[in-house]
């Protein structure tokens, strides 16, 4: 199994311009998960899926930031427009259920400018 | 929410010594689950070890183990014969019964030295 797998691992972008992050989960896990990772706030969760459905998206910052799951193996999220206050590392992870640990990508580090 | 309380921002530990990361939390669930997430410098969350709440038995993963003290709320980390790899952030989170949502501490940076 290839994990969890993101893309790009590196993404800079000018303030105003829209940023597609991708995820493909682990097949069989139906739990996908959105972190974010700053310095100053930690691990926040923005959003997760149930077998593609959008559970619950209480830590989504803003409307300009968006997640779609349309199937089993992808998942984006978008930022649009982006902000410099975006910046931070953004990871996709996947679970097979309650109790089990949390599988991660490799994370997505935006830098906007 | 449930939070989770990482006091030491920083440790430092020699090359084969045994080192003790702490993690407390809040929660008013009585089932729910704990985990130690490692992160080197190449980013990857990795999940280290796992503890279910119900269980009285410490977890223990190799050089790795747990105290796991429920009604105290404690969930400390002990890191066994530390090798120059232990080098990185780890993170105590917290998992409860009704939802799927980690919860993650600050995280304590662990440096191991030669």
């Amino acid at each position: 199994d290839a994990g969890v797998i993101q893309s790009p691992r590196h993404e800079v972008t000018e303030m105003g311009q829209e940023v597609t992050l991708r995820c493909k989960p682990i097949s069989g896990h139906d739990y996908l998960f959105w972190y974010r990772q700053t310095m100053m706030r930690g691990l926040e969760l923005l959003i997760y899926f149930n077998n593609n459905v959008p559970i619950d998206d209480s830590g989504m910052p803003e409307d300009r930031f968006s997640a779609k799951m349309p199937n089993a193996s992808f998942s984006t999220l978008k930022i649009q427009p982006s902000e410099p206050r975006d910046s931070a590392v953004y990871f996709c992870a996947t679970c097979q259920g309650l109790g089990y640990g949390y599988t991660f990508g490799s994370g997505t580090r935006l830098t906007v400018v | 929410a449930q939070t989770v309380t990482q006091s030491q921002p920083e440790m430092s530990v020699q090359e084969a010594e045994t080192v003790t990361l702490s993690c407390t939390y809040d929660t008013s669930e009585n089932n729910y689950y704990l985990f130690w997430y490692k992160q080197p410098p190449s980013r990857q969350m990795i999940l280290v070890i796992r503890q279910e709440a119900y269980k009285q038995q410490n977890a223990t993963e190799n050089r790795f183990s747990v105290n796991f003290q429920k009604a105290a709320k404690s969930f400390s980390l002990k890191i066994s014969d530390s090798q120059l790899g232990d080098t990185a952030m780890y993170f105590c989170a917290f998992m409860g019964n009704s939802g799927y949502a980690l919860n993650f501490g600050k995280g304590t940076s662990l440096l191991v030295t030669p």
